[in-house]
């Protein structure tokens, strides 16, 4: 079966400070990539960060990071210093390359909200 | 370099009414898939095109729902009929090929609501 799970549906947190999503897969492909997109109240949807199954190095976008760790199936994202503008719905996504195309796995979504 | 559009970002319609959503790839790209995501729920995958192919339509409800993408023009997503449970956002996302490597983008999405 082909599922991504983000537990925490609503996180809340002040302002400065740190914050982590989590995502969890299940996947029978070697072959894969995970995804993450954010969705601010506008409700467009904007990509953040692509990664590929055989690259297990984490990585870092200013006060963004992420910790892809494949023993553990998860693909976790961490907000640092978090601000009212980082307020949106953040999905992590898993692409399968099912059937000769790809398609896209949400999961659920996290609302997060982060107040001053 | 323009991205993903569609129209109409806002769509209201009533039981029984057609509703027409429209898709324009970012340039360059020839691989369209439409998703829809119901209220506080994550995105479901509906149907894949590639210019005059339906390539994957397994998500897509056997019954009233339709996709197009000509040869010309944009990605028509059609609903006949629609019921209430229509009511949700339609994105479409574009990639220039089916690699791996290729990353899907994502249009502003349109909300339909159904009286």
């Amino acid at each position: 079966a082909q599922k991504v799970t983000q537990a925490q549906t609503e996180i809340s947190v002040v302002e400065k400070e740190d914050v982590t999503l989590d995502c969890v897969y299940e996947t029978r492909d070697t072959t894969y990539y995970l995804f993450w997109y954010k969705q601010p109240p506008s409700g467009e949807l904007v990509f953040l960060i692509r990664r590929n199954s055989f690259d297990e190095q984490n990585e870092i976008s200013g006060r963004y990071s992420w910790n892809f760790q494949k023993s553990t199936s998860s693909f976790n994202f961490t907000i640092t210093a978090s601000q009212v503008v980082d307020s949106a719905v953040y999905f992590c996504a898993l692409r399968v390359f099912s059937g000769g195309y790809n398609k896209l796995i949400f999961g659920a979504g996290t609302r997060l909200a982060v107040h001053p | 370099n323009a991205g993903v559009m569609q129209n109409p970002r806002h769509l209201v319609r009533r039981r029984g009414q057609e509703a027409r959503l429209r898709c324009s790839p970012m340039k360059g790209h020839s691989h369209v898939y439409w998703y829809r995501q119901l209220p506080e729920e994550g995105l479901k995958f509906m149907v894949y095109l590639q210019k005059e192919n339906i390539i994957d339509e397994s998500g897509m409800p056997k019954e009233r729902f339709s996709a197009e993408f000509p040869k010309e023009g944009p990605s028509i997503l059609r609903i006949q009929q629609v019921v209430r449970g229509d009511s949700a956002a339609y994105f479409c996302a574009s990639s220039p090929g089916t690699l791996n490597a290729d990353t899907q983008y994502f249009g502003p999405g349109t909300r339909l609501t159904v009286l």
